[in-house]
């Protein structure tokens, strides 16, 4: 089983819709978890941690389950400019460390 | 503020040369991770550097291999090269200080072909 398993897609949505991405993870004892956006043939950029309880930014909602070993993504009112690939992230130490490993991500295309 | 950057932004090299890819962090990050993404694949983790030491290192060969220096900025070196090592090479820096995993900040990358 891999370390990080995302389905690839692409999901493809017509604008104003709800989208949702899970990420599975394989480590029970990893310690933080990150939504990363990747734009095509750009360096990912850092989308929201994600905490135990949940956060929401704006249309964009994560959510941790640590009993099952995901985590997921909510956008709603999906825009055209939310078209990219969403890559989880997942750390297995506390402390700083970044030995992160990121699942192959989810590409997103949002049709108008 | 200047975020990650890294140089050069392209790269094309011959199979069995050594290349060198630089990365300077993020104003106040001292730690430098590196990584390899290959086409339609995640971010692969190579090694890290803090304090001028390789921290930890992922599942590369010891073709792979790198330095920080005193200014935290980093390089990557990789010896006789492979027709798959042509990736985006990506450096991204964090704060190792803070207590929870932090997220890193990551440069525009280094796309290195090899032919």
């Amino acid at each position: 089983r891999k370390e990080v398993e995302q389905d690839p897609g692409p999901f493809n949505v017509p604008e104003g819709a709800t989208v949702a991405f899970n990420c599975t993870y394989s480590n029970s004892a990893s310690q933080s978890f990150f939504w990363y956006r990747q734009d095509c043939r750009k360096e990912p950029k850092l989308l929201m941690s994600v905490y135990s309880s949940g956060n929401e930014d704006g249309r964009f909602t994560a959510q941790l389950n640590r009993a099952s070993q995901y985590i997921s993504l909510l956008i709603r009112d999906s825009k055209l400019s939310d078209s990219a690939t969403y890559l989880c992230v997942v750390n297995p130490y506390g402390g700083g460390y970044q030995k992160v490993t990121f699942g192959t991500g989810t590409k997103l295309q949002v049709i108008p | 503020d200047a975020g990650v950057t890294q140089s050069p932004t392209h790269l094309i090299k011959t199979r069995g040369q050594q290349v060198t890819l630089r990365c300077s962090p993020k104003s106040g990050h001292d730690t430098v991770s590196w990584y390899q993404q290959a086409l339609g694949q995640g971010p692969q983790f190579i090694f890290q550097y803090y304090e001028e030491e390789e921290r930890q290192r992922g599942n590369f060969p010891d073709r792979f291999s790198g330095h920080q220096f005193p200014n935290y900025s980093s390089e990557l070196n990789v010896n006789a090269l492979l027709l798959g090592d042509s990736a985006l090479y990506l450096c991204a820096s964090s704060l190792s200080s803070r207590l929870l995993g932090t997220e890193a900040f990551f440069g525009q990358g280094t796309r290195l072909t090899v032919v």
